[in-house]
């Protein structure tokens, strides 16, 4: 079974400085998807963004990026000029490739707290 | 409007009392998903379906039931409830034919049980 460790419980980071959020997963398999998801105090799920394994490039969204490293299977999430908003608790997830193994495998989560 | 939505949003119960939560989407989504949240431990499938007539057990089933009335209702029931089950719950969506099929969430309930 697939199991997702995100090692850190809180992270603080100052208004408009750049903050990296860790993931390590367990998998045997050579195909899956990636994917963080942020939770802010309103407690909605929003995707935040997401990488494919088979894809070497890293993932980009706007001021959100990820440094994916297949072999030591990490996936880590980079907020640059971090805002206010992104004040949340985020969380790692994994999903087989296969198209029946659509579970989703979170992580603990991490807190974010950004600071002015 | 919402997309995926959850009902009730906040609910409080006795040990031993039935309850249901129910979600509803308007996405058009073959697929639909239970999860629970805990402090620490992120959020466990609990059932999953994937049309009307398939439904799968997730990582937490016992003491949880699900019915899938329609493609867009999917229900959770708590036959019994017991204080252990205090959780948010999400309900979530996603579309197979989808590139990357991600899910998409509901809103959450806050359930406690005293």
């Amino acid at each position: 079974a697939q199991t997702v460790t995100q090692s850190q419980p809180e992270m603080s980071v100052q208004e408009a400085e750049t903050v990296t959020l860790s993931c390590t997963y367990d998998t045997s398999e050579s195909d899956y998807y990636l994917f963080w998801y942020k939770q802010p105090p309103s407690r909605q799920m929003i995707l935040v963004i997401r990488q494919e394994a088979y894809k070497q490039q890293n993932a980009t969204e706007n001021r959100f990026s990820v440094n994916f490293q297949k072999a030591a299977k990490s996936f880590s999430l980079k907020i640059s000029d971090s805002q206010l908003g992104d004040a949340a608790m985020y969380f790692c997830a994994y999903r087989s490739y296969s198209a029946y193994g659509n579970k989703l495998v979170f992580g603990a989560g991490t807190i974010l707290r950004v600071k002015s | 409007d919402a997309d995926v939505t959850q009902t009730p949003r906040n609910r409080i119960t006795k040990t031993g009392k039935r309850i249901m939560l129910e979600c509803s989407q308007t996405k058009g989504h073959d697929r639909m998903y239970w999860y629970r949240q805990d402090p620490g431990l992120g959020l466990r499938l609990i059932y999953y379906s994937f049309d009307v007539k398939d439904i799968n057990k997730g990582e937490i089933s016992d003491g949880y039931s699900v019915s899938r009335q329609a493609q867009a209702k999917f229900s959770l029931s708590l036959e019994s409830a017991i204080p252990n089950q205090t959780a948010l719950y999400f309900c979530a969506t996603s579309d197979y034919r989808r590139e990357y099929n991600e899910q998409f969430f509901g809103p959450g309930t806050r359930l406690t049980v005293l």
